[in-house]
């Protein structure tokens, strides 16, 4: 079946560790993109791609890397810069066409102790 | 993209239909309206989209009205696994862009 996975689905780490956090999609997807959800919260864009081996910042950027080394695959990571690392991260992807609706994974909640 | 307004909550009994209005009133003529649902602790679902002609799908129906200033989400039967926050999403498409999710309908189907 077609999909995007994200693993870990927790993760926890300590304060000051980076972290990297997986996205696959196998739907052939030419854009991926990482989403930020803090609880009662509305999605917050971190960092978007529409092509290999380039990628944009959103509204979040600060204190996350990412690249896009293959169409399949675009991992997050939280670096120790992220002053408010808590949260539950969400990818997603969608082609560059017509309504391009954007399709989801099941999140991972990272939770910095 | 445009701002919509939606309410806050609705209460459905199960089997029944559920309505879900959302306002656009600023919606520009390319923009369409989309609609999502989040579950509790999952990534949102894409549930269906429209630009200004009603839309069905094996999960729900669209109706946007003549104006394009609102829409209504229609889940025919409704279950109580489609329990979520329904999200009313207006953008213009065409490229990588993110997706504004304001602060949604949280529909509860009552036994």
């Amino acid at each position: 079946d077609g999909g995007i996975t994200q693993s870990p689905k927790y993760l926890f780490r300590k304060e000051g560790q980076n972290v990297t956090l997986s996205c696959e999609q196998n739907l052939n997807h030419d854009a991926m993109y990482w989403y930020r959800q803090d609880p009662g919260q509305g999605l917050r864009l971190i960092y978007y791609s529409q092509i290999v081996n380039d990628f944009q910042k959103g509204d979040i950027a600060e204190g996350y890397s990412v690249s896009r080394e293959k169409k399949e695959s675009f991992p997050l990571t939280v670096t120790s810069a992220q002053k408010n690392p808590t949260a539950f991260y969400l990818c997603a992807s969608s082609i560059l066409s017509g309504a391009d609706e954007q399709f989801f994974g099941p999140g991972t909640r990272l939770t910095v102790l | 993209d445009a701002k919509t307004t939606q309410p806050t909550s609705m209460d459905c009994a199960e089997g029944r239909a559920a309505n879900l209005p959302c306002n656009h009133s600023t919606i520009s003529g390319n923009e369409y309206v989309y609609w999502y649902r989040q579950i509790h602790s999952q990534g949102p679902q894409y549930i269906i989209h429209g630009l200004k002609n009603n839309e069905t799908n094996e999960m729900a129906s669209l109706i946007i009205t003549e104006d394009r200033k609102s829409s209504t989400l229609i889940l025919p039967h409704a279950t109580l696994r489609d329990t979520a926050v329904y999200y009313c999403i207006v953008r213009a498409p065409g490229s990588a862009r993110q997706l504004t999710f304001g602060s949604g309908t949280q529909l509860t189907v009552l036994p």
